[in-house]
């Protein structure tokens, strides 16, 4: 599975639109991209994933660039329960592992 | 969203014992599910994939016979931590699929303590 790099902090006003970077960019044409966010000490949480178009959901937004090299996540309204660090994955649709890279830790300041 | 269960939360034991987690779905059947753990300030690392019915898969460098996986039924997996020793201290967090090729669910995760 193609490797990610990712911010490893950002800081974000709460009530502001958070924008997480991911940089993927071996990423093969069969791989899709999935986002997940891990609250303290709790498993991770599925936020949402693409292949080539933008995909949104009542949680976020996933912006996927045409050469699919990078990718940004955006938290519309960031509250302060959004602190959490988020990870980007890439993962082939014939797999199933899941490899979690370091992640982006974000902070939402009141 | 599917859910997928650990028991324990949280377990701590002696230097030399064994602790078994389990990992449950719990409204859906899971042919596979796979292993994490987590040390503090860092990212999840997978362990093993197990398979239910056959032998669990292991990533380079866990010891098999020290994570022992039984995937005894389409819905629960457990993870033995034989001979717990303090550097076993982590958090422990099973993830599972409701279908082949759709993200996984992630339980809540077993913080482990050895002392």
């Amino acid at each position: 599975d193609a490797k990610t790099t990712q911010p490893p902090s950002m800081d974000c006003a709460e009530g502001r639109a958070a924008n997480l970077p991911c940089n993927h960019s071996t990423i093969s044409g069969n791989e899709y991209v999935y986002w997940y966010r891990q609250i303290h000490s709790q498993g991770p949480q599925y936020i949402i994933h693409g292949l080539k178009n933008n995909e949104t959901n009542e949680m976020a937004s996933l912006i996927i660039t045409e050469d699919r090299k990078s990718s940004t996540l955006i938290l519309p309204h960031a509250t302060l329960r959004d602190t959490a660090v988020y990870y980007c994955i890439v993962r082939a649709n014939t797999g199933n592992q899941f490899y979690f890279g370091t992640g982006t830790s974000l902070t939402v300041i009141p | 969203g599917a859910v997928v269960s650990q028991h324990p939360s949280w377990v701590i034991c002696k230097s030399g014992t064994s602790v078994k987690i389990e990992c449950r779905s719990l409204d859906f059947q899971a042919t596979t599910m796979f292993w994490y753990r987590q040390f503090p300030k860092q990212s999840l690392m997978l362990m093993a994939t197990s398979n239910e019915g056959s032998k669990a898969t292991y990533e380079q460098g866990v010891e098999k016979d020290k994570f022992l996986i039984n995937h005894a039924s389409l819905t629960l997996s457990t993870l033995t931590v034989t001979s717990a020793h303090p550097e076993d201290s982590s958090f422990y967090i099973c993830s599972a699929f409701p279908h082949m090729n759709t993200e996984a669910f992630f339980g809540q995760g077993t913080r482990l303590t050895v002392v």
